[in-house]
This record gives C-alpha cells, structure tokens and sequence, in this order.
C-alpha cells in the first residue's frame, strides 16, 4: 500500500513569491492534516479536513496560508507571500476511522525562504 | 490545556546501552498516547501506541514504553541502544478517535555514541 506521498520534496524561494504543496493521502483516508514543523521543533496542526471540508482551521494563518481539498482526496497547501518565517518543514498526515487515532506521515515539503 | 512535555532537548547514550526517553501529558480526556520517530530528511514514524489494557507495550525495532496515569507520563525505553537509533523521537497525544489531531511535544535528539 503507498504511503501519504508529499511534493516537492525540497522548494527554495524569495520572500514574497507564492509556493504551493501537494499532498495524495493514502487510500481511503478521509481525515487529512496538514502540520508546521519548524526547526527543532515538534509539529504542529495547521488545518485538518474530514472528506473535502476543512473542520479545524484554527491555527491556519489566513492572511496568508489557503488549503484545499478538491473531491476530498489530494489536498494543496498555499502561501501567497512567503515571508522569511515560513521556512519550515509542511507534513501532511491521513487517517481513518480503523486507524485508532494514529496519523499517517509523508516525509514532508521543507520550504526555505531567502 | 493539552499539552506534552518532553523534558529532554537532547540525550546522548553509548552504543548498547540502555535508553529512557520522557514524556509527560496534561489532556482533559482518556490519552491515546504514540510515540513517532523522525530522521533527518524524513517523515514520523509510528514506533509505538497506547489506547487501554497493558500500560507495558512494546512497539517496533525493539522500543517499549509504559504507561502511568498517576504520573501522567508515557516514557519510552529500550533496553540495548543501536547506532541506527540516533533520530529525533516524538511523543503525541490524541482523543483516539478517527479525525482528531494529535498534539505532540517539542521531541527529544538521541544521539549514540560508539
């Protein structure tokens, strides 16, 4: 079975420029998560969805960051500006209900902003 | 407000000897309770996971961990320490049901020395 695949793997950009990530959970996954991992840190949620509908988006800074989960599957995470802050690594993780509550990890989106 | 504590920034341990890593929660429910691995480059792995019954449960590549309520803690052991083991190690808290986020801690760098 594959696993949550993420894409790119590695984006370098200049502040202020937008970057997009791409993340295809794994099958059958209705619950889908996007985390913030900065450096030395543990991650932290950024929005989850249940199908297409994004349930928790609390932490999602809005100004900036927007999610999406087109027919409740692939999911995209963007930032339009980045700004030096946002240099971190983005994990989506996926889930379901036989899961007992364990999170399924892609091997994350590390973006660094010059 | 949930949370968890992992005291330890940083651990080194020679090669063969015994590990203990800690971990401390505060979660207003019943703690579904998981330890991740991550190394450089790569996404968290699932080492090991509590939801009810035996408070000793034993994960993989040789990891246990106990379970103790009355000290709110869920430390991570193994008995005999491989190179291979050095990587940042996780602990999470979560409801255990399908949907809900985990929250983790900050993570603890285990280094091995030879």
């Amino acid at each position: 079975e594959a696993g949550v695949v993420q894409s790119p793997r590695y984006k370098i950009i200049e502040k202020k420029q937008p970057v997009a990530f791409w993340c295809n959970p794994i099958s059958g996954h209705n619950t889908l998560y996007w985390y913030l991992q900065n450096l030395g840190q543990g991650p932290e949620l950024l929005i989850r969805y249940e199908n297409e509908e994004a349930v928790d988006d609390s932490q999602l800074p809005k100004d900036r960051f927007s999610a999406e989960r087109l027919k409740g599957v692939d999911s995209t995470l963007k930032i339009q500006p980045a700004e030096l802050g946002d240099s971190a690594v983005y994990l989506c993780a996926s889930t379901s209900g036989p899961s007992g509550g364990e999170l399924f990890f892609g091997e994350g989106s590390r973006l660094t902003v010059l | 407000a949930q949370s968890v504590t992992q005291p330890d920034i940083h651990i080194t341990v020679s090669e063969g000897a015994s590990l203990e890593l800690r971990c401390n929660y505060s979660y207003g429910a019943t703690p579904y309770l998981f330890w991740y691995v991550q190394s450089p480059g790569q996404g968290l792995q699932l080492l090991l996971k509590y939801f009810s019954g035996d408070t000793l449960v034993q994960g993989i590549k040789g990891f246990e961990a106990e379970f103790k309520r009355s000290q709110s803690s869920f430390n991570l052991r193994k008995p005999s320490v491989h190179w291979s083991d050095a990587a940042e190690y996780f602990c999470a808290v979560g409801a255990g049901q399908a949907g809900t986020a985990l929250i983790f801690g900050k993570g603890t760098t285990l280094s091995v020395s030879s």
